[in-house]
């Protein structure tokens, strides 16, 4: 059964270094990933999805994410946090191919001045 | 462009009491979606609806009911609401549902409260 991990509940980073937020995913085949960011007392925002091609995907504000088929990991980067960046992020993959969308619980970042 | 909009933003139920939370979406899309959030267990899906005219029981389904009223509403309705059911409820829509190719966007969200 598919399925998507986000080992950390949260990750504490200072401004200005570089954040990563773990995610890593169990498919059958060739996986769709997503990320997607929720900003206090907000829906969700879609920031970037891998669907094939290229290991390393940017998205929106400057994320990016590196897919590894290998360690089944899409790790979510960026090189330079900011304050702003502080939200709940949720990695996801769609339940086969139905296309309804199965949602880690969620890493919350905490970027500290 | 207002996106996805839901109606109310707060709610406060006792228990057995019927609500029915609105959505609403401008950007033409097809599917849509009703996923509710509770804390350290990520969104799970209660119903959604691929095209109009049809809805489909997600994850968790049970004690609600759902109305897709037009291309551009749809609707999730309590009709006994038990303390269970206290979340925060999202609606989203996407252009169509195509094996989770497509980006879902999401309302802000209904905070409900079942006392």
């Amino acid at each position: 059964a598919q399925s998507v991990a986000q080992p950390e509940d949260q990750v504490n980073v200072a401004e200005g270094n570089p954040l990563t937020v773990k995610c890593t995913y169990s498919v059958s085949g060739n996986p769709y990933l997503f990320w997607y960011v929720q900003y206090p007392n907000r829906g969700l925002q879609f920031l970037l999805k891998y669907i094939t091609g290229d290991n390393l995907v940017k998205g929106s504000y400057g994320f990016e994410a590196e897919f590894n088929k290998s360690q089944t990991s899409f790790h979510l980067k960026k090189p330079s946090a900011l304050v702003s960046d502080s939200a709940l992020y949720f990695c996801a993959l769609p339940r086969g191919s139905q296309g309804n969308l199965i949602f880690g619980k969620g890493t919350k970042l905490s970027v500290k001045p | 462009n207002a996106g996805v909009t839901q109606t109310p933003k707060f709610q406060v139920l006792k228990t057995g009491q019927s609500m029915t939370l609105q959505c609403a979406q401008d950007m033409n899309h097809n599917s849509m979606y009703w996923y509710r959030q509770d804390p350290g267990m990520g969104l799970r899906l209660i119903y959604y609806s691929a095209s109009e005219g049809t809805t489909d029981k997600g994850e968790v389904p049970n004690g609600y009911n759902v109305s897709r009223l037009n291309k551009r509403e749809f609707s999730l309705r309590l009709e006994s609401a038990a303390p269970s059911q206290t979340s925060v409820y999202f609606c989203a829509s996407s252009e169509y549902r195509r094996g989770g190719l497509d980006t879902q966007y999401f309302g802000p969200g209904t905070r409900l409260t079942v006392l």
